[in-house]
């Protein structure tokens, strides 16, 4: 069966301290693969989405980049934090682009 | 005016209650409809996924889609303590393109 992993569960960061949140799939080949945020009594933001290596489609210009360096891998990076980055951050996988998404257990980020 | 419009609620029912929460939207490209629930401090996980309009039924879950209306609703029946969670719609015209709503939060007491 199909899993994703995601990891850590919770992060404090300071201020302009880099960032890099991992996110992986086991039981599947070629997923398409997310990357969200949630604020607090908001709805889920996409970051970025990837159909396959390399190929990484940004939604929003900000302070965050992606990368996929394995079919199955798929990394949120930041260089500098800001406060405004703090947010619940979850990573997705599908195998069609038309939803029904599996999501993560999520990533709990402050920045201080 | 938002892509997709949820009420945050939060809503609160008596045990047994039927429950109904709703979205509406405003692109009418939207085909693929969908429901996830969200406990807290977990990720969402997919209730009900509906393609046009129509109904859908999966036990004590009933999704229903109106497009001429752009309007969605997931209907609880015989609700329980264990149904309290956030509920989220979220929808997509079929290119990596779903949108979310705000979620609803729902509390259910015994």
């Amino acid at each position: 069966s199909q899993t994703i992993h995601q990891w850590p569960a919770t992060l404090v960061q300071p201020v302009g301290s880099p960032l890099s949140l991992e996110c992986t799939v086991e039981g599947t080949s070629n997923p398409n693969l997310y990357w969200y945020r949630q604020a607090a009594g908001r709805g889920l933001q996409l970051l970025f989405y990837s159909v396959g290596i390399g190929q990484i489609s940004s939604e929003v210009p900000q302070n965050l980049s992606a990368s996929r360096p394995q079919d199955r891998q798929f990394i949120l990076s930041s260089k500098k934090l800001l406060l405004s980055d703090s947010g619940f951050y979850l990573c997705a996988w599908s195998v069609l682009v038309r939803g029904g998404y599996t999501f993560g257990s999520g990533t709990r980020l402050t920045v201080v | 005016q938002k892509e997709v419009e949820q009420d945050p609620g939060p809503l609160s029912v008596p045990e047994g209650a039927i429950v109904s929460l709703n979205c509406t939207y405003s692109n009418s490209a939207f085909q693929y409809f969908m429901w996830y629930r969200q406990y807290s401090r977990k990720g969402p996980e997919l209730l009900m996924y509906t393609y046009s309009s129509g109904n859908k039924e999966d036990g004590r879950f009933t999704a229903q889609v109106d497009k001429s209306s752009k309007y969605i609703s997931l209907f609880i029946r015989d609700s329980q303590p264990s149904d309290s969670a956030t509920y989220l719609c979220a929808m997509s015209a079929g290119n990596n393109d779903m949108r979310f709503g705000a979620g609803t939060r729902l509390t259910v007491k015994p």
